[in-house]
């Protein structure tokens, strides 16, 4: 069955920084991956996904992601984090097994920005 | 447009009681899911319909829980005799197609709080 790993519960990074976010998923062919954001109060946005193609995404909000097929593992980046990107992040892989279309998330990573 | 809707946003019931919970999807959407978050956690899946036709269920987790989209639109999740592990986020998402290329679009979700 296919599964996503989040390793990081909580990451704080100052303003500015540069942002990692690493997703490790378990699938056996190709899969579909993608990472939404989640604001406090607010339902899921979807950042960026994966189909095939070229591996690395560009997304919304100056997000992109890298496909490696190797690591099992599709990290978030972004070059500058702003404070307004404070929010959990989760990436989610297709479930092949299940109906059409559902999502198998990991647990999430907070993120913090300091000023 | 308008998003995807869910109501209420919050809801507190004593254990044993039942409750119904809302999904009004974007319009002319096909499918549509609904996902449970527990604290702490990512979204997991509980149902998808296709039109009024719930095509997966194996995600609920218990036969307390049953849902419906008896006209293809609105839809309701209902928790009968809830108990404290019902205790969640439930979210709610519609899609143009089934599909994975099509974009799941979230609502908001209702906390569901069972004391």
């Amino acid at each position: 069955a296919q599964s996503v790993t989040q390793p990081d519960i909580h990451i704080t990074v100052s303003e500015g920084a540069s942002l990692e976010l690493r997703c490790n998923y378990s699938y056996g062919a190709t899969p579909y991956l993608f990472w939404y954001v989640q604001s406090p109060g607010q339902g899921l946005q979807l950042l960026l996904k994966y189909f095939s193609g070229d591996t690395l995404v560009q997304g919304i909000k100056g997000f992109e992601a890298e496909f490696k097929r190797s690591q099992s593992s599709f990290n978030l980046r972004k070059p500058s984090v702003h404070w307004s990107d404070a929010a959990e992040y989760f990436c989610a892989v297709g479930d092949y097994g299940g109906s059409q279309g559902n999502l198998i998330f990991g647990k999430g990573t907070k993120l913090s920005v300091k000023p | 447009g308008a998003g995807v809707s869910q109501s209420p946003r919050y809801k507190v019931a004593k254990r044993g009681q039942d409750v119904a919970l809302r999904c009004d999807p974007i319009s002319g959407h096909v499918s549509l899911f609904w996902y449970q978050q527990a604290l702490g956690q990512g979204p997991e899946f509980l149902t998808y319909f296709q039109n009024e036709a719930q095509l997966d269920k194996s995600g609920l987790p218990s036969d307390r829980f049953f849902a419906e989209r008896p006209e293809g639109s609105v839809s309701t999740l209902k928790i009968q005799r809830t108990q404290q592990e019902d205790s969640a986020v439930y979210l709610c998402a519609s899609s143009l197609t089934g599909a994975f290329s099509y974009e799941q679009y979230f609502g908001p979700g209702t906390r569901l709080t069972v004391t």
